[in-house]
Order: structure tokens, then C-alpha cells, then sequence
């Protein structure tokens, strides 16, 4: 079974429309983490965030925004008025605390940001 | 950004023939790990490496094999490689100070086996 799912494939916005790209996580531990990280077309992975299971807070970078969800098991993450910068492909990832620290990946979603 | 090269960093080699990626860190980073990636897959954890000498299986670990014989290098071997084998290859190291810490990835060697 899919520990993390990203139903969404692909998404295109046009430039400073808002975008949330949707994340649900699948576990019986009570203590795991969730991770965001970007791969632009460069292909490099770049982390951008990481919440434990005992902090529900939403969290504010600047454009992006991260809503955490226990109850629906979801870790999603927005963006406020896209840039062409953000086209990329984004990836969700789940550790589990009995895991090792392994990471489970969701599939990513690729994101277009058309001028 | 965190120390970590691969090499080579693009590869064609044909059926059945064993080829060696190198996960290489300066940051003396406890974990290392090596994923591949495949469209439709994101990306999957074949091997990890929790000190040296110290290996465990990921969740495609068919067909390969690692070796961590310094701190800073990790080895991914394909014995006899498979067109299926044909990906993206990452490397990442993680962080001991802190056990669930972010994974900070290698820039990649695309693998093509023909």
C-alpha cells in the first residue's frame, strides 16, 4: 500500500494564481515526520520543509504555506501567487519513528506556471 | 548546500555488465541512502547505510548490492545490469545529531543500460 499519496499529477496555473498541491500520509506510528521537497527541471531536490507528528501548526515561508492535518491525514502545501520559478515537480515524503529514517515518497506532482 | 557528489553522472552501459555509482560527503553525515527514480514512481529507497559496514535493505533492493567502507563514501553496485535497471539514481545523507532530521540529496546519475 502507498504510504504517501499525491493524487494530483500535474497541475498548470497561470502566473499569481494561488496553487495547493495536496499530500496524504498513511501510518499507524504515533511519531513520524513529513517533508517537502522541490525538483525544478534542473533535477536536484531541494527540501523545503519538515513537520513531526506532534506539532499541528500551519507554517508561513514567505509564499509558501503548509497545512497539516491529523485528522484527515493530509500535509498540504500552497502557493500564494505563483511565479514561473515555482514550476517544478514536488514531492511529499513520510518517516516513520520505527522506520530507520527511512523516506517514503509520494509519486510528485508536477507543476506548470504559464506567464 | 550539503556536501555530496556522485559520479559518474551520466552512464550508458549494456546488459550484463556491472557498474559501480559513488555517493562521496563532506559533512560526515552518520546516514547515507541511495533511491532511484523512475517517472510515475517517485523515487524509492534501495539500499541505506546507518554507519560503516552498517547496510540495510530498501524497498528495491533486487540486483544491488553497497558498501560503506569510509564514513564518506557510499557504493552502489549493479552486478549485471538490467534494462530495468535503466534510472535516476540519488544519494542522500541525513543527519545523526538528530534521528528524524531532513534527507539532503546528490545531484543525480542518469543510468542508461541498453
Amino acid at each position: 500500500a502507498q504510504k504517501v499519496t499525491q493524487a494530483q499529477t500535474e497541475i498548470s496555473v497561470v502566473e499569481k494564481e494561488d496553487v495547493t498541491l495536496d499530500c496524504v500520509y498513511e501510518t499507524r506510528d504515533t511519531t513520524y515526520y513529513l517533508f517537502w521537497y522541490k525538483q525544478p527541471p534542473s533535477g536536484e531536490l531541494v527540501f523545503l520543509i519538515r513537520r513531526n507528528s506532534f506539532d499541528e501548526q500551519n507554517e508561513i515561508s514567505g509564499r509558501y504555506s503548509w497545512n497539516f492535518q491529523k485528522s484527515t491525514s493530509s500535509f498540504n502545501f500552497t502557493i500564494t501567487a505563483s511565479q514561473v520559478v515555482d514550476s517544478a515537480v514536488y514531492f511529499c515524503a513520510l518517516s516513520e519513528a520505527r522506520g530507520g529514517n527511512q523516506f517514503y515518497f509520494g509519486t510528485g506532482t508536477s507543476l506548470t506556471v504559464i506567464p | 548546500d550539503a556536501g555530496i557528489t556522485q559520479s559518474p553522472r551520466h552512464k550508458v552501459t549494456e546488459t550484463g555488465t556491472p557498474v559501480t555509482l559513488r555517493c562521496h560527503q563532506t559533512e560526515n553525515h552518520r546516514y547515507m541512502y541511495w533511491y532511484r527514480q523512475d517517472p510515475g514512481h517517485g523515487l524509492r529507497l534501495i539500499h541505506y547505510s546507518y554507519g560503516v559496514k552498517d547496510t540495510d535493505k530498501g524497498e528495491v533492493s533486487d540486483g544491488y548490492s553497497v558498501s560503506r567502507s569510509k564514513t564518506e563514501d557510499f557504493l552502489l553496485t549493479l552486478e549485471s545490469a538490467t534494462s530495468s535497471q535503466t534510472s535516476v539514481y540519488f544519494c542522500a545523507i541525513s543527519d545523526s545529531r538528530t534521528l528524524y532530521n531532513e534527507q539532503f540529496f546528490g545531484p543525480g546519475t542518469r543510468l542508461t543500460v541498453l
